[in-house]
């Protein structure tokens, strides 16, 4: 089974701090994605990765970059936390080329920015 | 461009009563489908998803869903629902545009009333 792993489940911290979101995968997998998910709003997609050093901008970018030096690992980074970036953060990955594969989560981070 | 309707956000039922929960979706190409549930505090897991061949397709749990290509729908049902049936049920759709292919709707929240 493919298991993808987010370092933290809850998570507090104040404005104007850098913030690290850590995601690891075990699959070998090309994709990984990191969604946002807030009442009403579903998942909304930050950013994903199809590579090592390879990013695209998702739907709602703004405030957030991503880092991938490995392939298993994928990191977002709040630059300067804000209060309207406390919210449920999903990781997923997917096999490359696997538009019919379905992503695998992990259990996500509750990020709470005081 | 994709996209993923899923009609109603909340939808109470009681226990051992059958449910149904809606989705549609728009989209210029051939689509792949998935529902995906998430209980409390977890993240995203698969419940089933439709590739091709049969249009009604089993997944866990005791859930089902129907593609129906001229109403663009994949509505999910099971005929008698459990209490530990309430969770967060969301609709996606992939295409073969990109790594970024996978869209969900805003979800719907299913509560198994005793």
């Amino acid at each position: 089974d493919v298991k993808v792993t987010q370092s933290s489940r809850y998570l507090v911290k104040r404005t104007g701090e850098k913030v690290f979101l850590e995601c690891v995968q075990d699959m070998d997998h090309e994709n990984m994605f990191w969604y946002r998910q807030d009442p009403g709003l579903g998942l909304r997609l930050i950013y994903f990765s199809y590579d090592v050093k390879m990013k695209e901008k998702g739907d709602i970018p703004e405030g957030y970059s991503v880092s991938r030096e490995k392939k298993e690992r994928f990191s977002l980074i709040l630059e300067s936390a804000s209060t309207n970036q406390t919210s449920m953060y999903l990781c997923a990955s997917r096999p490359g080329q696997g538009w019919d594969q379905p992503q695998h989560f992990g259990d996500g981070t509750r990020l709470s920015i005081l | 461009a994709q996209s993923v309707t899923q009609l109603d956000s909340q939808v109470p039922v009681f226990e051992e009563a059958p449910v149904e929960l809606r989705c549609n979706y728009s989209s210029s190409v051939s689509v792949y489908l998935f529902w995906y549930v998430q209980y409390p505090n977890q993240g995203l897991q698969l419940l089933l998803k439709y590739l091709s061949g049969s249009t009604l397709v089993k997944g866990i749990n005791g859930f089902e869903a129907e593609f129906n290509k001229s109403q663009t729908s994949f509505h999910l049902r099971k005929p008698s629902v459990h209490i530990s049936d309430t969770a967060e049920y969301f609709c996606a759709v992939s295409a073969p545009t990109g790594a970024n292919n996978l869209f969900f709707g805003t979800g719907t929240r299913l509560t198994v009333i005793p």
